[in-house]
């Protein structure tokens, strides 16, 4: 198994530009999260899903798009992208249920980099 | 003031050395804990979950206090391969889903 495994692992834009990053997982999770992590900052999350054709906003989603076609892939998008998004962000995923001990499993993580 | 806050280091220990870290958070509906750890440059993994009762994993000893609601992480006999950020995280249910809360991180360093 691969776990979780995101790409690209590195990107550089500029400000403007649009990009997807794309993440997969193949433990049949129904759970897929995205997030970022910033320097003196714990993680923060910018979208989630709870199953496949579903999304909701985490704590931080202006500026992001995600979707959910497939239940192994959960994509986010940036659109417009801007200097404040420089980031590394990290995708997740977690079984299905709502139990009190809920391990993350987490991808490598795609450097962002926008100028 | 942040959720979860941890101290962030660097705590800079000799090898064998004991250290503990400490996390405080302010939601007193938090249900579940954990201690996550990550490399320098790599994923965060699940190092251990917390439980009320405290627990242990060989040098690793994880303890809860809800009335104070601080979570510790002890380490002991300290290893060069134990060097890495320990992040505190608590699970909070909020509408059916489980919200993982991270800390910003303890930063450890084991010399020899």
């Amino acid at each position: 198994n691969a776990g979780v495994t995101q790409t690209p692992k590195f990107r550089v834009l500029k400000t403007g530009q649009s990009m997807t990053l794309l993440c997969a997982q193949d433990m049949n999770h129904e759970y897929m999260y995205w997030y970022r992590q910033d320097p003196g900052m714990g993680l923060r999350l910018i979208h989630y899903s709870v199953g496949e054709g579903t999304t909701a906003k985490g704590e931080v989603p202006d500026g992001y798009n995600v979707s959910r076609l497939k239940k192994q892939n959960f994509l986010l998008g940036l659109e417009s992208a801007a200097p404040s998004q420089t980031s590394v962000y990290f995708c997740a995923s977690s079984p299905l249920g709502t139990g009190a001990y809920n391990e993350q499993f987490f991808g490598p993580g795609t450097r962002l980099t926008v100028l | 003031r942040k959720e979860v806050e941890q101290d962030p280091g660097p705590f800079n220990v000799p090898e064998g050395a004991t250290v503990a870290f400490n996390c405080t958070y302010s939601n007193s509906a938090s249900q579940s804990f954990f201690w996550y750890r990550q490399d320098c440059r790599k994923e965060p993994k699940l190092l251990m979950s917390v439980y009320s009762s405290g627990n242990e994993d060989g040098r690793f000893t994880a303890q809860l206090n809800r009335a104070s609601q601080y979570i510790s992480l002890l380490i002991r006999d300290s290893k060069l391969s134990d060097s890495a950020t320990y992040l505190c995280v608590v699970n909070r249910e909020t509408g059916g889903y489980n919200k993982l809360i991270f800390g910003a991180g303890t930063r450890l360093a084991v010399h020899p």
